[in-house]
């Protein structure tokens, strides 16, 4: 059962445009919601969090956006550099809680051309 | 420098053969995690551990072996039991025992079966 489901899975942008990547959660007990950057041959990292208590979090060229009714929340990054192509993860999971550990989407591969 | 060392890089195993992978950590984090990677499939968890000398199954435990004897390592065994071992192994660390959601992972070992 997949818990986490995202798309595209595959994304390519021209620079300087937007980048929307989108999730879906199942679960509604989860109420920590990362997205994670990843670059060939490397691990992740983690990009920029939110919590259910609030619909948008922005942190430069990145905002995620949460939607708790539609169990949906997004990734845009703005202004969309070459330097962004990478693969993206959105993950869940409950906050505090132990034996329990982040659920990831099946990742984005985001192009951006110059 | 603080960081999550995972050996061998690359490594080529012959069908039939168990290998281990390293995980080691510098971090004095709590909670330790294996995940496998697959194009197009995201990241599976294979075994976490909250505590030294405990650990859990995750998804896809069939085929892994794992032990927590010091708090610095958690080494992952792929066994001849494992019938699609070509993968991307990657091991995290998280700070606290219970789910703080920030995961810290290393840089990968790209196991490929011959």
């Amino acid at each position: 059962q997949q818990q986490v489901k995202q798309s595209p899975q595959s994304l390519i942008v021209q620079k300087g445009g937007i980048s929307i990547i989108n999730c879906a959660y199942e679960n509604t007990a989860f109420d920590y919601f990362p997205w994670y950057q990843q670059f060939p041959g490397k691990g992740p990292a983690l990009l920029i969090a939110i919590r259910p208590d609030v619909s948008e979090k922005k942190e430069g060229r990145f905002t995620i956006s949460f939607n708790k009714s539609a169990k949906q929340f997004s990734l845009h990054i703005m202004d969309s550099q070459p330097g962004d192509s990478a693969t993206y993860f959105c993950a869940a999971s409950s906050m505090g809680q132990a034996g329990t550990a982040l659920i990831f989407g099946k990742g984005t591969t985001l192009s951006v051309s110059s | 420098d603080g960081g999550i060392t995972q050996s061998p890089k690359y490594l080529f195993r012959k069908e039939g053969q168990n290998v281990t992978l390293s995980c080691e950590q510098n971090l004095n984090h709590d909670a330790m995690y294996w995940y496998r990677q697959d194009p197009g499939q995201g990241l599976r968890l294979i075994y976490y551990s909250q505590i030294v000398n405990d650990f859990q199954k995750g998804d896809i435990a069939e085929g892994y072996s794992v032990s927590r004897e010091k708090k610095e390592s958690f080494p992952l065994t792929v066994t001849s039991a494992q019938k699609n071992p070509t993968a991307f192994y990657l091991c995290a660390t998280q700070k606290g025992r219970t789910n703080t959601g920030e995961l810290f992972f290393g840089e990968g070992s790209r196991l490929t079966v011959l």
